[in-house]
């Protein structure tokens, strides 16, 4: 199985701030990469996919990165309805893995 | 708009089975392939499992393989997910989510059910 590593586990941040997240793959997984954002009680909402690709309707203060084993994802200026958890998630190969998350919380 | 509401969770005993549904609509259900979801309470995300669009071809997570079974009913526009030998380590929500990839899957999911909770204990 494809292990997804997160970091860091969480990030304490102020409205304004440029924040990033990275995600490291175990093995290469070329560009089959997407980045999710959940807040507590909802389902995750998809933001990025095919590593740098801006899902429709997703602001565009968010940016992904990187390919094969290092990945990055941007929030360029931080709005108070960014503050959630993130996650990654590769889908290069069954079983599909996500990395264990990302919480972003107000400084 | 694309919705899907899953509905079939609740409490039960170890060993015992339990059938999720979810029901799809504001897509063309049949064109697309679906996965089960699932986040333990306060815990991170596992893929559970995948059906193509026309349910030819299935995928599962290890945790699962042998215990739990996905189906699917295009005329009904709805997935199922037949969980069997329930533990405790099952007790998640689980969330239905809609493949980002129209017949050609590409295993990103761009939509996601409300989640039913399902708990397993004695």
């Amino acid at each position: 199985d494809i292990q997804m590593t997160q970091s860091p586990s969480s990030v304490s941040a102020s409205v304004g701030d440029r924040v990033t997240i990275t995600c490291r793959a175990s093995q290469g997984v070329s560009s089959w990469l997407a980045w999710y954002q959940q807040k507590p009680g909802k389902a995750p909402n998809l933001l990025i996919y095919a590593a740098s690709s801006l899902q429709s309707g997703v602001p565009s203060r968010f940016s992904g990165s990187g390919s094969e084993t290092d990945f990055t994802l941007t929030i360029s200026s931080l709005q108070p309805e960014d503050f959630a958890t993130y996650f990654c998630q590769q889908s290069k190969d069954f079983p599909l893995t996500f990395g264990g998350g990302t919480k972003v919380e107000i400084k | 708009q694309v919705h899907l509401v899953e509905s079939g969770g609740g409490v039960v005993q170890p060993g015992g089975s339990l059938r999720l549904s979810c029901e799809g609509s504001g897509f063309t259900f049949r064109r697309y392939g679906m996965h089960w979801v699932r986040q333990a309470p306060g815990k991170g995300l596992e893929w559970v499992t995948f059906i193509r669009y026309d349910g030819t071809y299935k995928s599962y997570g290890e945790s699962v393989k042998g215990r739990f079974t996905i189906s699917r009913d295009n005329s009904k526009n709805t997935v199922y997910l037949q969980m069997n030998s329930l533990r405790a380590e099952d007790t998640a929500v689980y969330y239905c989510a809609k493949d980002h990839g129209d017949s050609q899957t590409d295993d990103y999911f761009d939509y996601w059910g409300q989640g039913t909770l399902v708990t397993v204990s004695s």
